[in-house]
């Protein structure tokens, strides 16, 4: 059972250059999250997914996409990066709305030079 | 405007000795909480949930005590290991319809030394 899967582990782009991180679950979870963490500042929410094909906003959303178009797939698209999204991403699902733990992924870290 | 705050960036605890991380809230719905530990290079991982209808929960070494009228939460371990050094997040959601996400402190890293 792999739960959370996160690639890639490790990317260095240019600045305005674009890339998709990937998430899978086999955990056959609706919810859905995209967290970025920097340092000092916890995690905070950049988008979300509540089931397939709905997707909202989170605290930070600007400067990234995500779609749903599977239960299991979340990925997260970065257009034109930028250095201020340099950053740890990490890819949560869980199985209840609004209690229950969120399972996290390994995390992917994004250099932006 | 941080709704959790965890005020203490660090912690450093003998082997042992008993550790106390604190949370604090100020977004009245919130009625669920969690602990999540996270090492260096990996992903947070849970470690115990309490919801408002309690005070207190406990799981092996590890207790999270809520007061919610001061909005205040604790989690301690009882005994500090060395492999407890990590940093410790505490997270927040309500139960309410549309609230669908959990809300998380800065941290507090833990450093438990033989």
């Amino acid at each position: 059972n792999a739960g959370v899967t996160q690639t890639p582990k490790f990317r260095i782009l240019k600045i305005g250059q674009s890339m998709t991180l990937q998430c899978t679950q086999d955990m056959n979870h609706n919810y859905m999250y995209w967290y970025r963490q920097d340092p000092g500042m916890g995690l905070k929410l950049i988008y979300y997914s509540v089931g397939a094909g709905i997707t909202d906003k989170g605290e930070v959303p600007n400067g990234y996409n995500v779609s749903r178009s599977t239960t299991e797939d979340f990925p997260l698209r970065l257009e034109l990066a930028a250095p201020s999204q340099t950053s740890v991403y990490f890819c949560a699902s869980r199985w209840l709305m609004n209690t229950g733990e969120l399972f996290f992924g390994e995390g992917s870290r994004l250099t932006v030079l | 405007d941080q709704q959790v705050k965890q005020n203490s960036p660090s912690l450093s605890v003998q082997e042992g000795r008993i550790s106390i991380l604190n949370c604090d809230y100020t977004n009245s719905m919130f009625d669920y909480f969690l602990w999540y530990k996270k090492y260096p290079a990996e992903g947070p991982t849970f470690l115990i949930s309490i919801s408002s209808i309690k005070d207190k929960n406990e799981d092996g070494r590890f207790t999270v005590f809520l007061n919610k009228s001061a909005k205040h939460l604790s989690l301690h371990i009882v005994p500090s290991q060395p492999g407890d050094s990590a940093v410790y997040f505490c997270a927040a959601s309500a139960t309410e319809p549309g609230y669908s996400t959990l809300t998380f402190g800065k941290g507090t890293m833990l450093l438990v030394s033989p």
